[in-house]
């Protein structure tokens, strides 16, 4: 059974930087794209952006990318998502999922997820 | 531009069926989807991935109760015998030729 273990939870204030990890367990790690999803209070899911694991490539939403940097450490095994100058309405649920990849071809569809960290920002 | 869109609220009888819809931007009708289910206070999980044929691919442990079907630039989830753990938000995804994903708005089901 594939799980994502995302790190704990964080309280920042504005204008700090907050990074939050993600690994896989019960999978390997490489051969994939991790993605990153965030979900404010009772708004709906908003892609971020992801990484694949054997070459580092990304690709970002537009609105995130100056804030957001996705990266991976394979010795780790662990993905992570850094998100910048952090706002008030950047207070989320901040999900990483697993793409659905196979013999090097991976599909768009986002078949694990981690549970979520809650990155709440707060003066 | 790819747009996703799905209705905002649904609501069916324990026992009963339900067809959830999501729209696909008339340029982009050839689209597979996937369907990602997440009940209250909880992450999301993947359902299944839905192709232009109606052919659905699911997830590990999601019952026989769901199934997808297409037509046109629709995609649909439906479920039989609801129970009440089905209450939920469902949200349907895609991707884009520029490798973007985008995820339709979500559909709160309640089931009476």
């Amino acid at each position: 059974q594939v799980h994502l273990v995302q790190s704990g939870a964080e309280v920042k204030k504005p204008g700090a930087s907050v990074k939050v990890s993600c690994k896989p367990s019960g999978s390997t790690f490489r051969g994939f794209r991790m993605h990153w999803v965030r979900q404010a209070p009772g708004q709906r899911l908003e892609w971020m952006g992801w990484i694949h694991t054997d070459n580092g490539n990304t690709k970002y939403a537009q609105k995130f990318q100056d804030r957001v940097t996705i990266t991976r450490d394979t010795s780790a095994s662990a993905a992570y998502l850094d998100v910048r100058s952090l706002r008030s309405d950047d207070t989320a649920v901040y999900y990483c999922a697993r793409e659905y990849c196979n013999s090097g071809s991976c599909f768009f569809y986002l078949d694990y997820w981690g549970l979520g960290t809650l990155v709440t920002v707060s003066s | 531009h790819l747009e996703v869109t799905q209705s905002p609220s649904a609501s069916a009888s324990l026992g009963a069926s339900v067809k959830l819809t999501c729209t696909l931007s008339s340029d982009h009708n050839s689209y597979a989807i996937a369907w990602h289910q997440q009940q209250p206070e909880k992450a999301p999980r993947y359902l299944m991935k839905v192709d232009s044929y109606g052919r659905h691919t699911k997830g590990d442990g999601i019952p026989d109760r769901f199934s997808g079907s297409s037509s046109g630039a629709e995609r649909y989830l439906t479920i039989s015998s609801l129970q009440p753990e089905d209450e939920a938000d469902y949200y349907c995804q895609t991707w884009g030729a520029d490798l973007a994903v985008v995820f339709g708005g979500g559909t709160k089901l309640t089931v009476l």
